[in-house]
């Protein structure tokens, strides 16, 4: 089945600065999600891709879908200390128009110090 | 206001208990779908619905089972066939047009 592998994994860093992770896959992806989920809560969806090249601003975030339509990217800029918690990638299989088949990523876990 | 809700939060139950969870909606939402959630893992599917009265089987269906009578309310049973219960459950519904699911908090099931 297809995989989404989201690096790095966790990461740890203090507030103000800038924070960048990506999702890859191993097939082509027509639409990119971000989620971000706090601890105990459902992950609530940040930004939407549908274009490969697509860049898409939500506030402080910045996404990506890449050329290639097998990865994206997400960039948090100033980083406060609620943006702690974990950053999912997700998307639908090819020729699927709905989220049936959602795969998400593993996850990139962030941590902000003061 | 305009939701997902789950319920319980917590749920605790004794080994070879069927539990059943609730999750309804009033967004108006075609599909509806089940999630699980491990410990340092991503989300898994476990049955999705994508009209009242149909669903289908997710990527790890076995030793649940769910019920779409209505539009509203997609409840998710786990039953005792189901190895190793104890996970984060997550409830989600679409619009079925376009791709995005939109997620309730969640309900916690342990299994003692």
């Amino acid at each position: 089945g297809q995989q989404l592998n989201q690096s790095p994994q966790s990461m740890f860093i203090q507030e103000g600065e800038d924070v960048s992770m990506n999702c890859t896959s191993s097939s082509i992806f027509n639409t990119w999600l971000w989620y971000k989920q706090d601890p105990g809560e459902g992950p609530v969806l940040l930004i939407a891709l549908y274009k490969a090249g697509e860049l898409t601003s939500n506030g402080r975030l910045t996404a990506q879908f890449g050329i290639t339509r097998k990865d994206s990217f997400l960039n948090i800029s100033a980083s406060i200390p609620s943006d702690v918690g974990i950053y999912f990638c997700a998307g639908p299989p090819r020729y699927t128009v709905t989220a049936s088949k959602l795969t998400f990523g593993t996850g990139t876990r962030l941590q902000v110090t003061l | 206001d305009g939701g997902i809700t789950q319920s319980p939060k917590y749920l605790f139950r004794k080994e070879g208990q069927n539990v059943t969870l609730s999750c309804e909606q009033n967004l108006n939402h075609d599909a509806m779908y089940w999630y699980r959630q491990d410990p340092g893992q991503g989300l898994r599917l476990i049955y999705y619905s994508q009209i009242v009265n149909d669903f289908q089987k997710g990527d790890i269906a076995e030793g649940y089972s769910v019920s779409r009578e209505k539009k509203e309310s997609f409840p998710l049973t786990v039953t005792s066939a189901q190895k190793n219960p104890t996970a984060f459950y997550l409830c989600a519904s679409g619009s079925g047009l376009n791709t995005e699911a939109f997620f309730g908090q969640g309900t916690r099931l342990t299994v003692v």
